[in-house]
Order: C-alpha cells, then structure tokens, then sequence
C-alpha cells in the first residue's frame, strides 16, 4: 500500500458545481496534513493545512479523519480557475525529530465552462 | 521579498552529462529541499540541507549530491545522466523550526536526450 494515495482522476466538473477530493494515507503516526495545488508545469503552491477540527478558507473546506486515516478538500461553487492538480502532503515525524514530507500522486481537476 | 528562485529555468543535457542546478531561499528561511517531479506524478524528496549539511535523504542514488553554501543557498548535481532523470527539480525553503510550512521555486526543468 502507498504511503499517501489519491484517485489522480480527473475530475471533469462544470462551473458551479461542488467537488470533493480525498487521501488516505497508511502512516498512523502521521502527524500534519496539507493540501498543495499545482498549475500545469509551475511549482506546488500550500492551498490549505488541515486541522484535526477541519478548516474553511472561502469555497474551500478540508477535514481530516485519523480514525479512518483519511484527509478530504472540498471545493464549493468551482471556477474555471479552479482547474489545476492537487497534492495530498502527509508530515511524518521521523526518528530524531526528523520531518518527512510525503506527497500524493495528485488529483487533476478540469472545471468546465 | 523574493520568494525561491532556481536557476537555470529549463536545461538540455546528454546521457552521461553532469549538470548543476542552483536555488536561493527566501528571505529568512535557512532549510532548503530537493524533489524530483517527473511528468504524472507527485514530488519526490531528494534530500535536505541546513547549517551547511545534508540531514534527510530519500531514495536517491549517490549520482545525486547537494551543497548548501553559507549564504543558505543551496546546489543539486547529478552526475551520469540517465534519460529517466528528465523531470522537474523543485527547490523548497523554509525556516528551520517550521517544519510544516514549505516555499517552492518555480523549478528547472531538465531534458535528458
């Protein structure tokens, strides 16, 4: 099993609509959850930490469940600018207080006119 | 306050080459990471650098080294080129004890022919 897994889509939706995106990840001493967007051929960019409280930033709503080893990103009322890949981030704390980063594949959303 | 730059911004090379790629931090952050992002999938961690050290590896050959300089800026090279090392190389800095929140240059992108 892979450490952080995405379903890579991709997500065709039409302006307006609500999408969801989840990550599992297998680590259960994983201790901090992000999720990155990234533009074709640009670089990552942080959209949103997730919070074991879950956490909204205006359409965007991300939710974490350590039960079930699972981080959700909720998109409401999509844009056309909303199209992009999003990465799943898992922080690890490694021995030594060392942290590593784990990275989905991504999930690749199309939002269509 | 520049953010992370990487230089140069797209890079040719042949099997067998050596190449070197650079990264300046942003203003205040004294950590610096390497990922390797090919076409389709999500960034791989190549290593990590501060107070002039490596201190985190992934799975990564020794064909792969780093420098980091006092200045914090930091240098990736690859030695024999391989035609699967065609990808995206994100440079990512971030204080040393911030360990969640990561800043991404906007990557060279490397062509092995």
């Amino acid at each position: 099993r892979k450490e952080v897994e995405q379903d890579p889509g991709p997500f065709n939706v039409p302006e307006g609509a609500t999408v969801a995106f989840n990550c599992t990840y297998s680590n259960s001493a994983s201790q901090s959850f992000f999720w990155y967007r990234q533009d074709c051929r640009k670089e990552p960019k942080l959209l949103m930490s997730v919070y074991s409280s879950g956490n909204e930033d205006g359409r965007f709503t991300a939710q974490l469940n350590r039960a079930s080893q699972y981080i959700s990103l909720l998109i409401r009322d999509s844009k056309l600018s909303d199209s992009a890949t999003y990465l799943c981030v898992v922080n690890l704390n490694n021995a030594g207080n060392n942290r590593k980063l784990i990275w989905g594949l991504g999930t690749s959303l199309a939002v269509n006119p | 306050d520049a953010g992370v730059t990487q230089s140069p911004t797209h890079l040719i090379k042949t099997r067998g080459q050596q190449v070197t790629l650079r990264c300046s931090p942003k203003s205040g952050h004294d950590t610096v990471s390497w990922y390797q992002q090919a076409l389709g999938q999500g960034p791989q961690f190549i290593f990590q650098y501060y107070e002039e050290e490596e201190r985190q590896r992934g799975n990564f050959p020794d064909r792969f080294s780093g420098h980091q300089f006092p200045n914090y800026s930091s240098e990736l090279n690859v030695n024999a080129l391989l035609l699967g090392d065609s990808a995206l190389y994100l440079c990512a800095s971030r204080p040393r004890y911030n360990t969640d929140t990561q800043y991404f240059g906007p990557g060279t992108r490397l062509t092995v022919l």
